[in-house]
């Protein structure tokens, strides 16, 4: 089983829908959740990133984590083509961690 | 430089031979990592730098992989005796003492093909 699991998609939407990307985790260690927007032949670029358990937000974007469900979810609200890319989830089990678990990724197509 | 520069861009390989990555990090970033993403995947780790010295190697998967930085900055991961297993984006990060845990910049990779 992979540490973290993440519906690679693909997940097709309407322009203005409201979009849920979602990960599960295995171990209980990582305090540190963060999703990643790939687009096509770049590299990841973080988009946000939370500690523990709660809500965070950031203009369209509300990233999501429940620790007791080992469950993070991102929403995106009024989806444009431009949000069009691969969502990667990630975390880390403590500060100054050398290293980041990805999910696969969701690819993500908002439809104008 | 503005962001994390990865040398070259693309690279067609044949099976059994050796190939050099350069990474170039963000100016007075300390911290730099390899990442590798094959085809549908996210990416795994490889290997961290903290200035100069390695300090994990535990994501390189055998001994044909090696990388090095010795200056602190620009880093060669090198691979020996290719397989067609290591066809991939291989992609560097960076990050400086200051940054938030996981927030990595990354560089656009360097898309590795072993014929």
């Amino acid at each position: 089983q992979k540490e973290v699991e993440q519906d690679p998609g693909p997940l097709s939407v309407p322009e203005g829908a409201i979009v849920s990307l979602n990960c599960t985790y295995s171990n209980s260690a990582f305090q540190y959740f963060m999703w990643y927007r790939q687009y096509s032949r770049k590299g990841p670029e973080l988009l946000m990133y939370t500690y523990s358990s709660g809500n965070k937000e950031d203009g369209r974007f509300t990233a999501q984590v429940d620790k007791s469900s080992k469950y993070i979810s991102l929403f995106i609200r009024d989806s444009q083509p431009s949000d069009s890319a691969t969502y990667l989830c990630a975390m880390s089990r403590r500060t100054g961690a050398n290293n980041l678990f990805f999910g696969t990724g969701t690819r993500l197509t908002v439809i104008p | 430089g503005a962001g994390v520069s990865q040398t070259p861009s693309n690279k067609v390989t044949e099976k059994g031979k050796y190939v050099e990555l350069r990474c170039d990090p963000i100016s007075g970033h300390t911290a730099l990592y390899w990442y590798r993403q094959s085809l549908g995947q996210g990416p795994e780790f490889l290997i961290y730098f903290q200035g100069t010295g390695a300090a994990d190697d535990s994501g390189l998967p055998n001994d044909r992989f090696f990388a090095v930085r010795p200056e602190g900055s620009v880093s060669t991961l090198k691979i020996q005796r290719t397989e067609r297993g290591d066809s991939a984006v291989y992609l560097c990060a960076s990050s400086s003492g200051t940054t938030k845990t996981g927030e990595l910049f990354f560089g656009e990779g360097s898309r590795l093909t072993v014929l």
